[in-house]
């Protein structure tokens, strides 16, 4: 069964400090994906991974992907009120269709 | 620039009830998805539709079925609602799988009493 695990589930960080949320998956991709999404909305797509040692980078977000651990990250840096979201991570593997898989989703407080 | 429109946006049902989710998108895209997001569980794909005149099964079809019914639309219904379809339903779309993105309505918020 094809997993997309992400950690921490909820994190509660100050106005200005540094964080990373991980996110693992359990198939060979070189597509990985990262959605936000505010309470109540719908999904946003913030970054798009698409081979081995990608980086992008967004304001405070900097995302990575690393396809021999199966590991993405998004960095988080000198963090504001307005990143509070859910965001998820999501896998798009070759051998499964036009399947995506999603992550649980980190639920991001940043504390004034 | 519609996007992707869903309707309705929010539905009551009694147990045994049926109802349809509407999905359109206008951005030329070949495939199309619905998913459901539960508390704690992220989102799980229910059924997804590669081309225009396909539909295949995700994580959790039980209990409901699709219609592409052409290149913008793909319906999802329900065809005897139970409390435990009571969730929050997104569709999806998104031109082809070489690493493009999905793009997402706002959702229908669905329960079941």
């Amino acid at each position: 069964e094809l997993k997309v695990e992400q950690n921490p589930l909820f994190l509660s960080m100050q106005e200005g400090k540094n964080y990373t949320i991980y996110c693992n998956y359990s198939t060979t991709s070189d597509r990985l994906y990262w959605y936000r999404q505010d309470p109540g909305k719908s999904l946003e797509s913030l970054f798009v991974l698409l081979s081995n040692g990608a980086v992008k980078q967004e304001g405070r977000l900097m995302a990575s992907l690393d396809t021999k651990a199966r590991l993405s990250t998004l960095h988080i840096t000198a963090a504001v009120h307005d990143l509070s979201a859910t965001y998820f991570c999501a896998v798009d593997p070759r051998n499964t269709g036009n399947q995506f898989y999603f992550g649980t989703g980190t639920s991001l407080t940043v504390i004034p | 620039n519609a996007g992707v429109t869903q309707t309705p946006k929010f539905q009551v049902l009694k147990t045994g009830q049926s109802m349809t989710l509407q999905c359109a998108q206008d951005m030329n895209h070949n495939s199309m998805y619905w998913y459901r997001q539960d508390p704690g569980m992220g989102l799980r794909l229910i059924y997804y539709s590669a081309s225009e005149g396909t539909t295949d099964k995700g994580e959790v079809p039980n209990g409901y079925n699709v219609s592409r019914l052409n290149k913008r639309e793909f319906s999802l219904r329900l065809e005897s609602a139970a409390p435990s379809q009571t969730s929050v339903y997104f569709c999806a779309s998104r031109l082809d799988r070489a690493g493009n993105i999905q793009y997402f309505g706002a959702g229908t918020r669905l329960s079941v009493l």
